[in-house]
């Protein structure tokens, strides 16, 4: 079974400076997709970065990254020049490339920008 | 990106009734997604809802609670029947994007409270 595991129930970062929010998981599958999606106060989920089991290159959005360490089963997400906007939960979440199109959700991470 | 709309935004309900929540998309879709979201919780797929066809509940979910209506590529609806306050929760729709590696795009989700 796939299962994901966010460890920091909740950070705080200074504005302007890195955020890495930790995420580790757990399959059986040679193929798969790790995602981060960013959830404000407001509740909706905004999807934020892929990284593919097969890429080789570590995926990037703007000032989100995701450092993929395949070998030690975590995907990492880097948040570079935090931003007061940045303040919301974090989930990392992931699926398996079957037809399922299923996301199974980590417990998040909330993070808090300080001025 | 696919442009996502849930009705209600929120609602607070007395125990017993029930709640039909609406999901509309601004373009066709073949599968569209319901989770939901606990207080202070991740999120958990309730069910996958295919047109034309039953849709396909998770553990943990039943039709007689959940039923979900398909009706067409654009639409869907999830009623919350018999409600609880265990209920109390943020209903989220989501669709995959079509694109390669199953990303899915939610919905501004509905504020559930019951009473």
């Amino acid at each position: 079974a796939q299962k994901i595991t966010q460890t920091q129930p909740g950070m705080f970062v200074q504005e302007k400076e890195a955020v890495t929010l930790d995420c580790t998981y757990d399959t059986s599958d040679p193929s798969y997709g790790l995602f981060w999606y960013k959830q404000p106060s407001s509740g909706e989920m905004i999807f934020l970065i892929y990284q593919g089991s097969y890429d080789q290159q570590n995926a990037t959005e703007g000032r989100y990254s995701l450092n993929f360490q395949k070998a030690r089963k975590s995907a990492n997400l880097v948040i570079s020049a935090s931003q007061l906007g940045d303040s919301a939960m974090y989930f990392c979440a992931m699926s398996g490339m079957d037809s399922s199109y299923k996301l199974i959700f980590g417990s998040g991470t909330r993070l808090l920008v300080r001025p | 990106s696919a442009v996502i709309s849930q009705k209600p935004s929120r609602d607070i309900c007395q125990r017993g009734t029930s709640l039909t929540i609406q999901c509309q998309v601004d373009s066709q879709v073949t599968m569209m997604f319901w989770y939901r979201q606990q207080p202070g919780q991740s999120l958990t797929l309730i069910a996958t809802a295919n047109q034309g066809s039953e849709a396909t509940y998770e553990s943990g979910f039943v039709i007689d609670k959940f039923p979900i209506s398909r009706p067409n590529l654009t639409f869907s609806t999830l009623t919350v029947s018999n409600m609880s306050p265990e209920d109390s929760s943020i209903y989220l729709c989501s669709v995959e994007a079509g694109s390669s590696y199953n990303e899915q795009f939610f919905g501004p989700g509905t504020r559930l409270t019951v009473l």
